[in-house]
């Protein structure tokens, strides 16, 4: 049972658009929400983080939206560069310690 | 920068053979994890520590065994390989002590058991 979903799979953005990645949870005792970046063949890395007390977090050209109620967020990558072509995990986690990771989404970002 | 090496980097085996996967962190961490990562399951945690000696099951531990001899190691043990235990195999290391937890990850280990 996927306690963390994310969609798309994957997706495909020209430089310079804004790629925007889902993610959903089902546990209402979930109360942060990191997201953790991956390039091929190395190990994900935190990128941008937020808790359940706020609605925005925002850092540079990335910025997490979450609701509460509908247990959703996302994460916004602005003016998208080839560089962020990666693949993004949204994870979620009851105690700060043990994080539940989504399927992740890989994002092309096309010159 | 927080430092995780894995060893090996990758590895193959035979169903049946016991599989070592060592993990050495040099941050300091209280917290360590073992994750495997497939494609459409993303990360999946099998084992976690809280310090040295202890070790707690994560979501999949069935058919792994884990080890935490010291604050700075941490070793995933397979001990009947079977195929469906081939994946790319995470290390990760997190401090405790501090709010929203961050977790520095090592390179993986890519292991096939034929």
């Amino acid at each position: 049972q996927q306690q963390v979903r994310q969609s798309p799979q994957s997706l495909t953005v020209w430089e310079g658009e804004t790629a925007i990645l889902n993610c959903s949870y089902e546990d209402s005792t979930f109360n942060y929400f990191p997201w953790y970046q991956q390039f091929p063949g190395e190990g994900p890395a935190l990128l941008i983080s937020i808790s359940s007390v706020s609605d925005k977090k925002e850092d540079g050209r990335f910025t997490i939206f979450f609701n509460k109620r509908e247990k959703k967020l996302s994460l916004h990558i602005t003016d998208s560069q080839p560089g962020d072509s990666a693949t993004y995990f949204c994870a979620a986690s009851p105690n700060y310690n043990v994080l539940y990771f989504g399927s992740g989404t890989k994002l092309t970002v096309e010159p | 920068e927080a430092a995780v090496t894995q060893s090996p980097r990758n590895k193959v085996a035979v169903t049946g053979g016991k599989v070592t996967l060592s993990c050495n962190q040099t941050n300091n961490h209280n917290n360590m994890y073992w994750y495997r990562q497939d494609t459409g399951h993303g990360l999946r945690l099998i084992h976690y520590s809280y310090g040295a000696g202890s070790t707690e099951k994560g979501d999949i531990p069935d058919g792994y065994k884990a080890s935490r001899p010291s604050q700075e190691n941490f070793s995933l043990i397979l001990e009947l390989a079977t195929p469906s235990q081939t994946s790319v195999y995470f290390c990760a290391s997190g401090d405790s002590r501090v709010a929203n937890e961050r977790l520095f990850f090592g390179h993986g280990t890519k292991l096939s058991v034929l």
